[in-house]
């Protein structure tokens, strides 16, 4: 199974500051074949379903704001969040879709300052 | 617009059993290999089970922590997907959620709570 390891566990900002989440999996997320890193990364508001928002490491779910950006690739990827907003309050997840069982990271908790 | 809807769940004693259903619209849901996602009360996400579609001869998956005991089936004529859950353990107690999408998931249910107590 890939082995999908999240960082930092929680962080606390200030509206307006970048932030950054990491994600790092055990096994490689780049297929040879198409040259395409297989992860995704989900928002979960507070009593709320998590919300996807990137796939395919760096491509952008129709309706995200550009300020997610995903990035990465091999066994080391990054969410970054740029001009942080109080509505970005949430619990946010890396999913590895390259191989089964899928597997996430165990989440980064996002509070606002 | 897209909607996966849940409902089934409750309180059951371990070794009991549920089925959970999800009814989906707004797609062509014959097309879509349909999850369950599960999350612990405060804990992270855990994908439990996984069917693809008739071309895909309705194959599924399951995560070693379910197999053996849950059951994922879909009826395409009504647009259902189902997970049987037997001999139901304390540590499934969950939201189950039901998903769509091709290996990430696109669109998420509400969630139903699944609690297993004695």
């Amino acid at each position: 199974d890939i082995v999908m390891t999240q960082s930092p566990s929680s962080l606390a900002v200030s509206a307006g500051e970048t932030v950054t989440i990491n994600c790092k999996s055990s096994q490689s997320l780049l297929s040879s074949g198409n040259q395409k890193n297989y992860l995704a990364w989900y928002q979960q508001k507070p009593g709320q379903s998590p919300k996807l928002l990137i796939y395919l490491a760096s491509t952008r779910e129709s309706g995200v704001p550009d300020r997610f950006i995903g990035s990465g690739s091999g066994t080391d990827f990054t969410l970054t969040i740029s001009s942080v907003q109080a509505e970005d309050l949430a619990d946010y997840y890396c999913q590895q879709h390259y191989s089964y069982p899928l597997t996430f990271g165990s989440g980064t908790k996002l509070e606002i300052k | 617009a897209v909607q996966l809807v849940e409902s089934g769940g409750g309180l059951v004693q371990p070794k009991e059993s549920l089925k959970i259903s999800c009814a989906a619209s707004g797609f062509t849901f014959s097309n879509a290999a349909m999850y369950w996602v599960r999350q612990a009360p405060g804990k992270g996400l855990e994908w439990v089970a996984r069917i693809r579609t008739k071309p895909n001869n309705y194959a599924t998956y399951y995560a070693d922590s379910v197999k053996g005991r849950f059951t994922i089936s879909r009826d395409d004529s009504k647009s259902m997907v189902y997970l049987q859950m037997d001999n139901l353990k304390t540590e499934d107690t969950a939201m189950y959620y039901c998903t769509a999408g091709p290996s990430y998931f696109d669109y998420w249910g509400q969630g139903v709570m699944v609690t297993v107590s004695s």
